[in-house]
């Protein structure tokens, strides 16, 4: 069974704080990761993608990989109220098609 | 039109009821997909369609049946679901070969 693990939250910090969301995943042979954010009554959207160890940044987010200890995390700097969200980590296996596993996802919340 | 988009925004049916579900994406994607979200439970996989062609059915009840008539679109078809199935469900599409999905508005549902 193909686990993506987060903790659920709530995870509060204050506005200008950095957030640090935390994603475990238990298939070895993963190698697609995935950061969606979703706002309360929306769907996903996709915010960053990550496929080699280390750090990708993009704008005030970064994610973080390490394959080794199956551990994939999203930083986001500079944290607004508008932030405040449910995060859902992603991962896939390989190619294309192969269906994205997807954690319960961490509900954050940005206090001004 | 832009994007993935679903119709309806809500639906609540009996369970004696078959009604569809519709998803249309203008991304010129060839892969799309059926998810299902419930509360605090992560996004369940129900269907994939790559190139019109089913080819992922995370073992779903029969009363779910899935139509993809061309690349554009996708339904789900309803017929006597139960009030477990009430739940959120997003339509999805990528492009083949590519690991990055966009979802859809959703549909809530609710069955009484």
């Amino acid at each position: 069974q193909k686990e993506v693990e987060q903790n659920s939250g709530p995870l509060s910090v204050p506005e200008g704080a950095i957030a640090s969301l935390n994603c475990t995943y238990s298939d070895r042979g993963s190698q697609s990761f995935f950061w969606y954010r979703q706002y309360s009554g929306k769907s996903p959207e996709l915010i960053m993608s990550i496929y080699s160890n280390g750090d990708k940044e993009d704008g005030r987010f970064t994610a973080q990989l390490n394959k080794a200890s199956q551990y994939v995390s999203l930083l986001i700097r500079d944290s607004q109220p508008s932030d405040s969200a449910t995060y859902l980590c992603a991962v896939t296996r390989d190619s294309g098609n192969t269906p994205l596993v997807f954690g319960k996802g961490t509900r954050l919340s940005v206090i001004a | 039109e832009t994007g993935v988009t679903q119709t309806p925004r809500h639906l609540v049916m009996g369970m004696t009821n078959k009604k569809s579900l519709k998803c249309e994406q203008h991304l010129g994607h060839n892969a799309m997909y059926w998810y299902k979200q419930s509360a605090k439970k992560p996004l369940e996989l129900m269907f994939v369609y790559s190139l019109e062609e089913r080819v992922e059915n995370n073992s779903v009840p029969s009363r779910f049946s899935p139509e993809c008539p061309n690349s554009s679109h996708l339904f789900l078809h309803l017929h006597t679901l139960q009030p477990e199935d009430s739940a959120l469900y997003l339509c999805a599409s990528s492009q083949d070969g590519s690991y990055e999905q966009f979802f859809g508005p959703g549909t809530r549902l609710t069955v009484l």
